[in-house]
């Protein structure tokens, strides 16, 4: 059981490049998401997409673009990486946007390391 | 200004005792609790969750409490073992709001042998 799948899991990128953070899902669930990790801190949410075609902004969407290619895959875009951007993310997904006992399912991260 | 606070970076248990986590939020909206639990290089895992018409949810060895008063909910493990040693996170959201659930920052729970 795949779950939640993640590419790649270690990325150094230099500040002004760009990089696309790939995220699919097996699991036929409606809803997915992108967190960022930083020491000391919880998970934040980037974006989200609570159907296939349509996403919508979390909490720290600035500087990302995010892609809900198919119900399986949402892609996480840095068009010109910044230090800042340094981090572990994590993809998500789950059954539905709402509603109680709807637990996301989480890949095992991105670390991605900005020169 | 953090909605979701877990005081303790850290706590050590012997194996076998009970360990206590605790979750502080300031939202009174929230009305929907969950804990996660993270190894390292893994993604975080649900592990349980509470409804705010509840004030007590059990599965196996996990129970969750919630003292909507005081904003308060722990996660109580009996007993506790070696491989409960992991980073637990809680988290809140509003249901009607969808999943956008806010997460503390983590405490690391070492079971001692």
């Amino acid at each position: 059981n795949a779950g939640v799948t993640q590419t790649p899991k270690f990325q150094v990128l230099k500040t002004g490049q760009s990089m696309t953070l790939q995220c699919a899902q097996d699991m036929n669930h409606n809803s997915m998401y992108w967190y960022r990790q930083d020491p000391g801190m919880g998970l934040r949410l980037i974006y989200y997409s609570a159907s296939e075609g349509t996403t919508d902004k979390g909490e720290v969407p600035n500087g990302y673009n995010v892609s809900r290619l198919n119900k399986r895959e949402f892609s996480l875009r840095l068009e010109s990486a910044a230090p800042s951007q340094t981090s572990v993310y994590f993809c998500a997904s789950s059954e539905r946007i709402s509603g109680p006992n709807q637990p996301q399912h989480f890949g095992d991260g991105t670390r991605l390391s900005i020169l | 200004d953090q909605q979701v606070k877990q005081n303790s970076p850290s706590l050590s248990v012997q194996e076998g005792r009970i360990s206590i986590l605790n979750c502080d939020y300031t939202n009174s909206m929230f009305d929907y609790f969950l804990w996660y639990k993270k190894y390292p290089a893994e993604g975080p895992t649900f592990l349980i969750s509470i409804s705010s018409i509840k004030d007590k949810n059990e599965d196996g060895r996990f129970t969750v409490f919630l003292n909507k008063s005081a904003k308060h909910l722990s996660l109580h493990i009996v007993p506790s073992q070696p491989g409960d040693s992991a980073v637990y996170f809680c988290a809140a959201s509003v249901v009607s709001y969808g999943q956008n659930f806010v997460f503390g920052p983590g405490t690391r729970l070492s079971v001692l042998p």
